[in-house]
């Protein structure tokens, strides 16, 4: 079963605006992680959020987690056409990890 | 370089014929693991494995097999593909569990007709 579904399903935006996904999940989890796919490619990892962190910054990407309600959220600040791909997140367990739907992501020039 | 390999990255084949899809990592991984995708799903873990001979189901383990013989080794293997098990898949190595980075192979192609 799907532990983590995003929203939006689908986000256009132009270029230099930000970017906000969000992401919620159903049970407790030790980690948040953030990957990107490009057009059918392997995913990449992109960031990874422990669940006693609360925010974290990697470059022009910015993640939340708010474990009381269960989400977390990714920002891309102005963003470039490269960004234009599919976002997933991903909890874990001790063992297992669970991906959600996605949100594609399309960057218009 | 670092990175995870598959092979077929493509395959066409045909009801109840045995296949395998191989995988394996140069970074000396200690957990591996086996995704499929469909549109609208998202990635669904398949078998993954802690450890060398440390193999368990994912969320979709019905239809496949797998072994870990070998640290940097983690064959797929269909014994009847059917055509429900169309998808792309990826395998996928971190260094010791799901609560690490993740490296992605490029992909696996799978129709059965």
């Amino acid at each position: 079963s799907q532990q983590g579904e995003e929203d939006p399903q689908a986000l256009s935006i132009q270029e230099g605006e930000n970017a906000t996904m969000n992401c919620s999940y159903k049970t407790s989890i030790n980690n948040l992680q953030w990957y990107r796919q490009n057009s059918g490619r392997g995913l990449v990892h992109l960031i990874l959020i422990r669940s006693n962190e609360r925010e974290k910054h990697s470059g022009r990407l910015r993640v939340t987690l708010d474990t009381s309600k269960k989400s977390s959220s990714l920002l891309i600040t102005a963003s470039r056409a490269a960004d234009t791909a599919s976002y997933f997140c991903a909890t874990d367990d001790d063992y297992k990890l669970s991906f959600g739907a996605g949100t594609t992501v399309t960057v218009r020039a | 370089e670092a990175q995870v390999t598959q092979n077929p990255r493509y395959l066409i084949t045909v009801t109840g014929k045995k296949l395998t899809v191989t995988c394996s990592q140069n970074m000396n991984h200690e957990y591996m693991s086996w995704y499929r995708q469909d549109p609208g799903l998202g990635l669904r873990q398949i078998y993954y494995s802690m450890n060398v001979e440390v193999t368990d189901k994912g969320d979709v383990p019905e239809g496949y097999k797998v072994s870990r013989k070998e640290k940097r080794n983690f064959p797929l293997i269909l014994e009847s593909p059917s055509p429900n098990q169309t998808s792309l898949y990826f395998c996928a190595s971190s260094l010791n569990g799901p609560g690490h980075e993740q490296y992605f192979g490029p992909g696996t192609r799978l129709t059965v007709t």
